[in-house]
């Protein structure tokens, strides 16, 4: 079983939809969580960073994290073609080691 | 507010060979991580460096080391490349343990 369990997809959604993005996790040290959205031939680009549980928004972005379950998500609301990337969940025990899910390829057709 | 600079960006090297790739850390930032990243494996830690010293490191063998100056500006070595290492080589720059962390664009290795 692997540390961070994220489905690879890929996803398809239309334009202006919500999209649900979810990952697993076993290690019950972690206590840091974040989301990183991956366009290709680029590096990972920020989106989220939360500590322990409870939710987080920013803009169209919310992301929930339920550690009693070891369970994270991130919402995109209102999705735009340009949100189409690949989204990959993060998660550390507090060392700066992150590990991370496998990525979430997602496309929003207009 | 410059970003994560990694040089160069695409590498080609015949294995047997060695390659050091380059990692300037945003501004203030002092720790700096490294992470292999394959279509096989995903993303995984090679090693974290803060202020010059070596803090943490993943299970990747001995012939993948690093190093970190005195202006946090870090470098990775890879020696007697093997074909296994071609990959997407990322650095990530945070102000210190428990902060956000940001990448850099990658290095491209490619191994023949």
């Amino acid at each position: 079983q692997k540390e961070v369990e994220q489905d690879p997809g890929p996803l398809s959604v239309p334009e202006g939809a919500i999209v649900s993005l979810n990952c697993t996790y076993s290690n019950s040290a972690f206590q840091y969580f974040m989301w990183y959205r991956q366009y290709s031939r680029k590096g990972p680009e920020l989106l989220m960073y939360t500590y322990s549980s409870g939710n987080k928004e920013d803009g169209r972005f919310t992301a929930q994290v339920d550690k009693s379950s070891k369970y994270i998500s991130l919402f995109i609301r209102d999705s735009q073609p340009s949100d189409s990337a690949t989204y990959l969940c993060a998660m550390s025990a507090g060392n700066n080691d992150m590990r991370f899910g496998a990525g979430t390829r997602l496309t929003v057709k207009p | 507010k410059a970003g994560v600079t990694q040089t160069p960006r695409y590498l080609i090297k015949t294995r047997g060979q060695q390659v050091t790739l380059s990692c300037s850390p945003i501004s203030g930032h002092r720790s700096v991580s490294w992470y292999q990243q394959t279509p096989g494996q995903g993303l995984q830690f090679l090693f974290e460096y803060f202020s010059e010293t070596q803090r943490n490191k993943g299970n990747f063998p001995g012939r993948f080391s690093g190093r970190q100056f005195s202006n946090s500006r870090s470098e990775m070595n890879v020696s007697t490349l093997e074909l296994g290492d071609s990959a997407l080589y990322l650095c990530a720059s945070s102000r210190d343990v428990n902060t956000e962390a940001f990448f850099g664009q990658g290095t491209r290795l490619t191994v023949v």
